[in-house]
């Protein structure tokens, strides 16, 4: 199974928007509404912050939120703040009932 | 309070099996959730490794499937993993995961750090 596709990096002045892509097939994020994005700080467990393509979980800040459209699905983070600075990761269900991740992006907030 | 704790070895020599254990602890790994092994190569990112039911079923990376094992072990409330043939491309921080459905992990552990070298 291929890697999901993101940009390696991004980056957005604070109080401005940005947004991650994650491109996959229609085997996996096309397929399914199984897509999710996870925050990883070096060091600290990875953060789930959203799953379904669109769902908050509890506790996560609404500055956060998740669409698809076709084989893409797509991280917005609103109102950047410092603390977002860190890498991105999106991962689906796929056909073959696996999982698969994108390779990670790296957010700078400038 | 869902916790999770990986445990095992962190230095393997070639060719070896790696074996890490998780503990839960605040839920019981009886419930209908999905329990799964994700590691975290140094500068390549996440690797799904495998997920077991609490049934029993299990489902495999295609890329690892051939020296993977993901086992529960009900009675002590933990799941574990076995990593066969190890070699330096292995050496990652692995993480045990509570899925509650198949596609999202809500609640990670620590993460162990298991290097492989002669």
């Amino acid at each position: 199974q291929s890697a999901l596709t993101q940009p390696a990096s991004v980056s957005g002045s604070p109080g401005q928007s940005i947004t991650i892509s994650c491109t996959g097939t229609s085997s996996d994020v096309g397929g399914y509404n199984s897509v999710s994005w996870y925050q990883l700080h070096p060091g600290k467990a990875p953060k789930l912050v959203i799953y379904e393509v669109s769902n908050r979980p509890s506790g996560i800040s609404s500055r956060f939120s998740g669409s698809k459209s076709g084989d893409t699905a797509s991280l917005t983070i609103s109102g950047l703040q410092a603390e977002d600075e860190t890498d991105y990761y999106c991962s689906s269900f796929t056909t073959s009932s696996t999982l698969v991740f994108g390779g990670g992006t790296k957010l700078t907030v400038l | 309070q869902v916790q999770l704790q990986e445990s095992g070895p962190g230095l393997l020599k070639p060719s070896e099996t790696l074996s890490l254990s998780c503990a839960v602890s605040g839920y019981s790994i009886n419930n209908n959730n999905y329990w799964v092994w994700t590691r975290q190569l140094p500068g390549r990112g996440l690797e799904w490794i495998g997920t077991i039911f609490h049934t029993g079923s299990t489902y495999y990376n295609p890329s690892l499937e051939s020296r993977v094992t993901i086992s529960v072990d009900t009675s002590r409330n933990q799941f574990s993993l076995k990593l066969s043939s190890v070699t330096a491309a292995d050496t990652a921080v692995y993480y045990c995961v509570r899925h509650k459905q198949f596609s999202y992990g809500d609640y990670w552990g620590q993460g162990t750090l298991v290097t492989v070298s002669s």
